[in-house]
């Protein structure tokens, strides 16, 4: 299994204004990604996040929106940038560990308020 | 498009009754299948999952799924549930290629 620490659990932000989400893992994984999830819907995938190269991002998400960052293994970063209220939403960061294909170890979340 | 949906958005239960949730995914080819829990407070845990072989799993907490390949479906199961059991279970496939597609989820509530 793995431990994920996300970083804020929770932000009151301004419109207009950037978050940015650090996510660690404790163990080294294969794939790092990033959902989220708005009141009352499920869990949608923003992106993979690559180490050292750029992000894959779902359609719908683009980068300049929503840039990700992957320096190593074991730590990745989610901007959410020039925010509206439509922003406000659960971010989770997500992990695949080696040989455990489609199983998902998630962090407990980054509630997110824009006013 | 690939889609999960899952039948029931809310269920409200009394101790002791049995469960059943159900879950069918529109995707043609090979399928990892997950059910995951997210308990109030906690963070996503997975419940159970299917890769190959018998069609019946079991996970924790008393849980267990049947895979039903002509059906498309990945329903969940408990026969006798408890209070804790109160949370939110979503059901997901792995189609490949790193993509997992969840459906909207189930709030059970367990009536003391």
């Amino acid at each position: 299994s793995a431990v994920i620490s996300q970083k804020p659990s929770r932000d009151i932000c301004q419109r207009g204004t950037s978050l940015t989400i650090q996510c660690q893992v404790d163990s080294q994984v294969t794939m790092m990604f990033w959902y989220r999830q708005q009141p009352g819907q499920s869990l949608t995938l923003i992106a993979t996040a690559n180490q050292g190269s750029e992000a894959t991002y779902e359609s719908g998400f683009v980068i300049d929106k929503f840039p990700i960052s992957r320096p190593n293994l074991t730590f990745s970063t989610l901007t959410v940038s020039n925010m509206s209220p439509e922003d406000s939403s659960i971010y989770l960061c997500s992990v695949e560990l080696l040989g455990a294909v489609g199983e998902l170890f998630f962090g407990e979340g980054s509630r997110l308020t824009v006013l | 498009a690939q889609s999960v949906s899952q039948h029931n958005h809310h269920v409200i239960l009394s101790e002791a009754a049995s469960l059943e949730l159900g879950c069918n995914y529109s995707y043609g080819g090979t399928v990892n299948l997950f059910w995951y829990v997210q308990y109030p407070g906690q963070h996503l845990q997975l419940l159970l999952k299917y890769f190959s072989g018998d069609p019946l799993v079991k996970g924790i907490k008393g849980f267990e799924a049947e895979f039903i390949k002509s059906k498309f479906s990945f329903n969940l199961r408990k026969p006798s549930v408890q209070w804790s059991d109160t949370a939110e279970y979503f059901c997901a496939v792995y189609t490949g290629g790193f993509k997992t597609i969840f459906g909207a989820g189930t709030r059970l509530f367990v009536k003391a």
